[in-house]
């Protein structure tokens, strides 16, 4: 089973700056990696797709990068609204699995 | 609009059943693969089982097979779990969520619905 760990658990960061949030995978997933929001008391929604891919809809300021076993996710110009806890995913092979999530707290 | 509606959530004592059912809408139901996501209370998120879009194949984690079941009908855009001999560990909200392969990202999420197993 392949195990994605995040770093940081929890970070408070003022509006406009960026914040990079890294997910490491305990084998190779080549960019079989992707990233999602979750705001409190909602669903998760896919932000990027493949590790660097934006999904339909997603805000510029949200971006993507890496492959093999590090990757991380970028939010340029952080806003009032991305207070959320983000979570990695890898597909590359069953059982699926994510990681434990970094809880973003906007001062 | 894409949307996905989950119902079926209860609460169940432990060694119950229930069925979970999933709605679809707004997209092409029988092109996406399908799957179901678990959040225990203030926890993370846990994929529990899939099945692709057409030929039907099912896949499922450690922790569930053999008690649960992975349905879905095409003609009705619906998705469906059987949970068996329910366990308290298995108390999570409930997410469809769907994608267009069975190994892929998640693309829709439907708003979840809470199971709950205590006596």
């Amino acid at each position: 089973e392949i195990v994605l760990t995040q770093s940081p658990d929890f970070q408070s960061v003022t509006p406009k700056e960026q914040v990079t949030i890294t997910c490491r995978a305990s084998q190779n997933i080549v960019s079989s990696l992707h990233w999602y929001q979750q705001k409190p008391d909602q669903s998760p929604k896919l932000l990027i797709k493949y590790a660097s891919q934006p999904f339909s809809g997603v805000p510029s300021r949200f971006s993507g990068s890496g492959s093999g076993t590090e990757f991380t996710l970028t939010i340029s110009g952080l806003e009032a609204e991305d207070a959320a806890t983000y979570y990695c995913h890898q597909s590359m092979s069953l059982p699926c699995s994510f990681g434990q999530g970094t809880k973003l707290e906007i001062k | 609009e894409v949307q996905l509606v989950e119902s079926g959530g209860d609460l169940v004592k432990p060694g119950g059943s229930l069925r979970l059912s999933c709605e679809g809408s707004g997209f092409t139901f029988n092109s996406y693969s399908m799957y179901w996501v678990r959040q225990a209370p203030g926890r993370g998120l846990q994929w529990v089982s899939s099945i692709s879009s057409r030929d039907a194949l099912t896949f499922y984690a450690d922790s569930v097979k053999g008690r649960f079941t992975i349905s879905r009908d095409n003609a009705k855009k619906s998705l469906f779990l059987q949970m068996n001999s329910l366990r308290a560990d298995d108390t999570a909200v409930y997410y469809c969520a769907a994608g267009k392969q069975p190994y892929d990202a998640f693309d829709i999420w439907g708003r979840g619905t809470m199971v709950t197993v205590s006596s």
